[in-house]
Formats: structure tokens, sequence, C-alpha cells
């Protein structure tokens, strides 16, 4: 089954709004990742954040973990048109049974920033 | 660099033929992936490779085989297509399992009528 799950599963803002997306998991984790998928391409990783932290930026990118919580969020500040695609989270963790991280996906969150 | 590739980008096959789609890297990435995105289901991983020679199952391995002969190369082999596995295949790579980010191909689109 799938490990993460994101919230909401759409989001419409305009220009200039910031954009929030959130992410739950079930397990354990060694990291969280962000992708972003544009429509009819393969994804593209956006920022990785580690289990023994709590907060990372990358440009406009705001991620949070929560592992109390089992959470994670991404914040774009300061949208764009551009920033329009779906955006993923991904788990990596290993797997009962398993010796080796997998890298897992939720559903994705579909971004779209109005002009 | 070229990054990960995958070919063919496109495929319509008939229910019960086979097929391999074929994904190269040249960035020396031990760890490598197949997923399938669905409307809907979001990423799902079929299989993964840790290095050459070593092949694990992921969320959805049935009706799929991979093999790993070299570091480059991660073939998925269908071997009696169903409509089913009608989807949007995705292989991707990065350095090692664990604490590294995954770069992902273009993607083949597959229709198994």
């Amino acid at each position: 089954s799938q490990q993460g799950e994101e919230d909401p599963q759409a989001l419409s803002i305009q220009e200039g709004e910031n954009a929030t997306m959130n992410c739950s998991y079930k397990t354990s984790i060694n990291n969280l990742q962000w992708y972003r998928q544009n429509s009819g391409r393969g994804l593209v990783h956006l920022i990785l954040i580690r289990s023994n932290e709590r907060e990372k930026h990358s440009g406009r990118l705001r991620v949070t973990l929560d592992t109390s919580k089992k959470s994670s969020s991404l914040l774009i500040t300061a949208s764009q048109a551009a920033d329009t695609a779906s955006y993923f989270c991904a788990t990596d963790a290993i797997y009962s049974g398993g010796s080796n991280y997998k890298l897992t996906f939720g559903k994705g969150t579909l971004l779209t920033v109005n002009p | 660099n070229a990054g990960v590739t995958q070919t063919p980008k496109f495929q319509v096959l008939k229910t019960g033929q086979s097929m391999t789609l074929q994904c190269a890297q040249d960035m020396n990435h031990e760890y490598m992936s197949w997923y399938r995105q669905d409307p809907g289901m979001g990423l799902r991983l079929i299989h993964y490779s840790v290095g050459a020679g070593i092949t694990d199952q992921g969320e959805v391995p049935n009706g799929y085989n991979v093999s790993r002969s070299t570091t480059e190369d991660f073939p998925l082999r269908l071997l009696s297509a169903a409509p089913s596995q009608t989807s949007v295949y995705f292989c991707a790579s990065r350095f090692d399992s664990g604490s590294y980010e995954q770069y992902f191909g273009p993607g083949t689109r597959l229709t198994v009528t």
C-alpha cells in the first residue's frame, strides 16, 4: 500500500499567493522527499528532508517535517503560473521483511496557479 | 550526461503480447527502480534493484519481470500483456539506497488493447 497521502488533492490559487500542501505517512522513515511533475513529463526532485531535520528551505520552497505526527508540509511562496504542476511527497523507508530502502509516493496534489 | 533514458516513448500492444521497456542511466547509480502511474493512483513501485545482479519486488510486481546484468541498464519485461497494464511507466535511478534524490526518465506510455 502507498505510504504517503497528500492533502488537498487539488489546489487552485492566484499568482503571487502562497500554496501549502500536506503529506501524511504511516511508518518510520529515513527521509521524505518532494517532487514536481509537469503535465506529461517525468518527476523532478525538489527537496529532501531527513528524519532528524524539522525544516528546510530551497528558494521559494519551505518544507517542514513532524515525525511525531508523521506529517510534512510543502510551502511555495509567491507562486507563479510556472508552478502549475502536480506535487508528490515520497517517503524513504525500509519495509518489514526487507533490507533496502524503497522510495514510495503518494497520489499527489494538483496545483493550478492562475495568472 | 543523458541522465535516465527510456524507450520507447509510446507503445500499443494487444492482449497476450510480450515486450520489454528499456531503461538506461549514465550516472553510475547503483539503485534503479520502475514505477507505474495511473490516474488517481499516483506512482506505484513495481520492481527495484540495488545493484547489478540484485532485484526485488515493489508494491505491484505481478505480470512484470526485471533483471540487472549491468549497472547502466534495467529493463522491464511484460510477459503477457493485459489491459490492466495500460499505464505510464517511469524508470528512476539514484546513487544508492537511502538519503539520495531520485532521477526519473521521461516515461513510456503503454496501451494494451
